[in-house]
């Protein structure tokens, strides 16, 4: 099945313990993203990639890191966690064909205490 | 740069009503547009995919349009039922591959 698989799905942490929030899709696409979501403040984008070893900045790239070594996936490091970090985090990963729809991971929720 | 404003903000309905949500934004350059239902702590589902060549695409009692000219596409739900209540997104891809999302339409249909 065509997925794109985050994990943990739920984690609860504590200020400064570094973690990794992974990402991986088995759609061979070359575009993935992480986003945070926020009640009220909607979707916004932290980091993107086109493809392997290249990466960009999105909205609110602060406090968090990335890296694509291979295109399948994508991790997301914070490496001191805040509270202000807490949040509903989102992978996604689109083919570069216009006709390929952005697809989604299920979420994961974080808390930073 | 790219705005995307979702119309309203949210939404009430009784069951078997039709139903508009609305999507514009502000750079008419774009390259496709993209519709998601999001449910409550979930991921996001895509519903419907329009082509900037494209008037309007169809799935099932959902209708989506894009009228490029006028920076608008409208999600029509027809005869709603309760398991439509969730967050409906519309997303604005232009020139980069980036898309940029509205904030949402949360819909309630109530029995």
């Amino acid at each position: 099945e065509a997925q794109v698989t985050q994990n943990p799905r739920y984690l609860i942490t504590v200020t400064g313990k570094k973690l990794t929030v992974t990402c991986s899709q088995n759609m061979n696409h070359e575009y993935m993203s992480w986003y945070r979501q926020d009640p009220g403040l909607g979707l916004r984008q932290i980091y993107y990639s086109m493809n392997v070893e290249v990466t960009d900045k999105g909205d609110v790239p602060e406090g968090y890191k990335v890296s694509r070594k291979e295109k399948r996936n994508f991790p997301l490091i914070l490496e001191s966690p805040s509270p202000n970090q807490t949040s509903l985090y989102f992978c996604a990963s689109k083919g570069l064909s216009g006709a390929n729809v952005l697809t989604f991971g299920a979420g994961s929720r974080l808390t930073v205490l | 740069k790219q705005e995307v404003t979702q119309i309203p903000a949210a939404l009430s309905v009784p069951e078997g009503e039709n139903l508009v949500l609305n999507c514009s934004f502000t750079d008419s350059a774009i390259y496709n547009l993209q519709w998601f239902r999001q449910d409550p702590g979930k991921g996001l589902t895509s519903l419907l995919l329009i082509q900037s060549s494209q008037r309007e695409q169809t799935s099932g009692r959902l209708n989506a349009s894009l009228d490029k000219s006028s920076g608008r596409s409208t999600l029509y739900i027809a005869a709603s039922q309760p398991g439509d209540s969730a967050t409906y997104l519309c997303a604005v891809r232009a020139g980069s591959y980036i898309p940029t999302f509205g904030r949402g339409t949360s819909l309630i249909v109530h029995p």
